[in-house]
């Protein structure tokens, strides 16, 4: 089955600075990879998605890239904010049910 | 559109006492709903498949007495904590899938359940 590695675990960086986030999977069939942005105590926002054929995907200040020969992705954020601290999750089609599975997660703290 | 409502958002019980979850697709129909559990610092861990008209399938590990799940309409699967102890506490959300395509999951907004 599908198998998703998340790093780094924590990541702080100061506004206006770039964060990066990776993301590896396993199964060479999986064709969707969106991210979510999770506060504390709330539900997982998708922030951006991508699918398998295409390579790079933006919106506004948040990107995600893919390569399929390596079976990872990337999230990344330019000139972070404070608002944009919580944690990051990326995901990938899995299980015999038709669901996502899920990265382990990154707290992303932006300090002003 | 696509909104899952999931009630309540946060429940207090006594340990011994049953908590029931609700989880609603509020403008669509879900054959397919997921419950998962999320501890403090840590990712959503599927727990089951809610499936209408069906059995949900559990995953490996996840007590099926423990955790009855009902899907008895196409909008509506329920998950209740039998018999809660301190170890449930725990954040539970709950996604609606559109469809059979992983792309359309919708999640609800969770319920902290906190068993004294």
């Amino acid at each position: 089955g599908e198998n998703v590695e998340q790093h780094p675990s924590t990541l702080s960086v100061q506004e206006g600075d770039s964060a990066v986030i990776k993301c590896t999977y396993s199964d060479s069939a999986s064709n969707y990879f969106p991210w979510y942005k999770q506060e504390l105590g709330k539900r997982p926002q998708l922030i951006i998605d991508i699918r398998s054929n295409v390579g790079e995907k933006k919106d506004q200040r948040i990107a995600v890239t893919l390569n399929k020969t390596a079976k990872h992705f990337s999230l990344h954020i330019t000139e972070t904010q404070p608002e944009d601290s919580a944690v990051y999750f990326c995901a990938a089609p899995g299980g015999s049910q038709g669901n996502l599975i899920f990265g382990k997660g990154t707290k992303l703290s932006v300090k002003p | 559109g696509a909104v899952v409502s999931q009630h309540p958002s946060w429940v207090i019980c006594k340990s011994g006492t049953s908590v029931k979850i609700e989880c609603r697709s509020l403008d669509f129909q879900a054959t397919t709903m997921f419950w998962y559990r999320q501890f403090p610092k840590q990712s959503l861990m599927l727990m089951a498949t809610s499936n209408e008209g069906s059995k949900a399938t559990y995953e490996q590990g996840v007590e099926k007495d423990k955790f009855l799940i009902n899907h008895a309409s196409l909008t509506l699967s329920t998950l209740t904590v039998t018999s809660a102890h301190p170890e449930d506490s725990s954040f539970y959300i709950c996604s609606a899938r559109r469809g059979t395509n992983v792309e359309k999951l919708f999640f609800g907004s969770g319920t902290q359940l906190s068993v004294l």
